[in-house]
């Protein structure tokens, strides 16, 4: 069973679309993110929610908009893409008090 | 602001040479974890090792240990025995329960030669 799994791994779009990226984790966890790594490698931290409460909301363009329905989902809705979207996107979960984060296998996103 | 410091963009490695990575970190915090991830080209991020800055000793994880040096906020991790598997990005990364969430360094490339 996949710890942290996220759909799809590819996306390609155009300009202007809105897309979504889900995440499902079932290791029971609390703490859900969302993290972006760019063409550099370099990964930074968007979003963090709690028990479906966001707790984390680093400089991100209001374009892009996290939702948990419980605790077990974290799910990426982007509106009107652009070029500068382009990246892979790492879901992740933890535990209160244990500290590691479990990542999800990514999501390559693709904006053309 | 928490920072986490990888200055080396690459290293290479002999198989079954002993290979060191350097990271370093800024903090006013005193209860924080630190963490190497490695991430291949399968793109997974996968946690190598972990250390509690409390503990005094340095954690090891089979091939991977770490030199945890607390007071200079230096944080290396050392690879035994390397191996062709071990090609890979690594990431340092630290938390504090402070703001909840891992920073990562840049990372650094590493090669293995056969």
């Amino acid at each position: 069973d996949t710890a942290v799994s996220q759909t799809p791994k590819y996306l390609v779009t155009q300009m202007g679309n809105d897309k979504s990226i889900k995440c499902e984790q079932n290791l029971g966890h609390d703490t859900m993110y969302w993290y972006k790594q760019d063409s550099k490698k370099f990964l930074k931290i968007m979003f963090s929610y709690n028990n479906k409460e966001l707790i984390i909301n680093e400089t991100v363009p209001n374009r892009f908009s996290p939702k948990s329905p419980d605790k077990a989902h974290l799910n990426l809705h982007i509106n009107s893409l652009e070029l500068g979207d382009s990246a892979v996107y790492f879901c992740a979960s933890s535990q209160v008090g244990v500290t590691e984060a479990f990542f999800g296998q990514g999501t390559r996103l693709t904006v053309v | 602001a928490q920072t986490v410091t990888q200055s080396q963009p690459e290293m290479s490695v002999q198989e079954a040479e002993t290979v060191t990575l350097s990271c370093t970190y800024d903090t006013s915090e005193s209860d924080y974890y630190l963490f190497w991830y490695k991430q291949p080209p399968s793109r997974q991020m996968i946690l190598v090792i972990r250390q509690e800055a409390y503990k005094q000793q340095n954690a090891t994880e089979n091939r991977f240990s770490v030199n945890f040096q607390k007071a200079a906020k230096s944080f290396s991790l050392k690879i035994s025995d390397s191996q062709l598997g071990d090609a890979a990005m690594y990431f340092c990364a630290y938390y504090t329960g402070a703001n909840s969430k891992l920073t990562f360094g840049k990372g650094i490339t590493l090669s293995v030669r056969p």
